[in-house]
This record gives structure tokens, sequence and C-alpha cells, in this order.
């Protein structure tokens, strides 16, 4: 049971590249989550995915898009990256929206 | 909008030190209320929970939070730290209300010093 993986571990791009972050759980859960973690920030949400099929726009969207693939797996993606989404991004999973979200190990994410 | 506060940006503490964490939120109905911890260079793990019931519960490694529905207050305790507490502590607030997400404080660093 790998609970939630995430790839890639890091990855740098350069402003204007685009690039895709995967993740995949395998307990079952219903609902996805994309968060960026920076200093002194906490925790944001990026998007959300209370079931399959469907997404949702959290506190800082801008700038990203996601894709429910399927239960399993919820993908964020950079359409052209900007040194403002410098950060480390954490994918999330849990049973429904009031539940426990489990979270995976992160992207580490650098823009030049 | 909903918000949660962590007072405390950093603490640090000697071992064997008793901890508190304060943790309130801006939200008047029902909640689920969380405290995570992040150890250096890992991800989010759940440290403990609350969801109904007794408002004092009891997480892993020692640690406890009490639910003040008065003061909407979830504030984590420790009776005697150690060295490898030493890690960013998260309190976060879900809202029992449809299309609400999980809302997070900005995070406390405790660094625990042997």
């Amino acid at each position: 049971n790998a609970g939630v993986t995430q790839t890639p571990k890091f990855q740098v791009l350069k402003t204007g590249q685009s690039m895709t972050l995967q993740c995949a759980q395998d307990m079952n859960h219903n609902s996805m989550y994309w968060y960026r973690q920076d200093p002194g920030m906490g925790l944001r949400l990026i998007y959300y995915s209370a079931s399959e099929g469907t997404t949702d726009k959290g506190e800082v969207p801008n700038g990203y898009n996601v894709s429910r693939l399927n239960k399993r797996e919820f993908s964020l993606r950079l359409e052209s990256a900007a040194p403002s989404q410098t950060s480390v991004y954490f994918c999330a999973s849990s049973w429904g929206a009031q539940e426990t979200q489990y979270f995976g190990p992160g992207t580490r994410l650098l823009v030049l | 909008a909903q918000s949660v506060s962590q007072h405390n940006h950093h603490v640090i503490l000697s071992e064997a030190a008793s901890l508190e964490l304060g943790c309130n939120y801006s939200y008047g109905g029902t909640v689920n209320l969380f405290w995570y911890v992040q150890y250096p260079g890992q991800h989010l793990q759940l440290l403990l929970k609350y969801f109904s019931g007794d408002p004092l519960v009891k997480g892993i490694k020692g640690f406890e939070a009490e639910f003040i529905k008065s003061k909407f207050s979830f504030n984590l305790r420790k009776p005697s730290v150690q060295w490898s507490d030493t890690a960013e502590y998260f309190c976060a607030v879900k809202p029992n209300q449809a299309g609400t997400a999980l809302i997070f404080g900005k995070g406390t660093t405790l660094s625990v010093s042997s």
C-alpha cells in the first residue's frame, strides 16, 4: 500500500516551459487535492476534485490546470511556468471532503 | 472568509519542556479539526483530529489537543518534548459545509534542543 505517490520529486524549469505533476493514490479515496507550500504561508489549496469527474478551484488556481484522469490519478499542469510558481507541491487524498487528508511526499519545483 | 491563526511562528524549547501551540479559527458553524506535523524533508502526517465527542483528543507520539468551542480554539499540547519532535506543525480546519475546503494555518516551527 503505497498511499499517495507523486512524480517527479524535483524539477527545474525555465520561465515559459510547461510541465505536468503527477499524483496517484491507492486507497480508493474519492477526493483529491493539490496544494502548494511556501515559507511562512502554510499550505494553500490550488485545485481539488471532490469526486471522479469533478474539479474545483481552490485559493490560488491562477496559472494551473488539473485533470482527474480516473479515481486514482489527479494531475496538475503548469502551462507556462513563472518564477512565482517556485514552490513545493503536495498532493493529498481523502475518502470524502470532510475526512482526513493523506499527503504525498511532495514535488519541489524551481522555475528560473 | 474563514481563516486559521497559529500564534507562534517559531518555538524553541529544551528537551523535557512542556509544549503548547495555539490555534484559533474563524467559523461559526460545526468544524472538523486537525493537527498535522511535517518533519524536516518529509511530507505532512496526521498527528490527531477532532470530529465530535470528547473535546480532549489524543494523538500519536504523546500529543494531545483540546477543542474549546467557545474560544474557537484547538491547542496542541505535549507534556515533555523530545529532540525528535523538531518539526513544523500545522493546524487545519474543515468547516462542515458543502463546497468548503480544508484551511491550514501558516504553521509553527518547533526546535527542540537536546
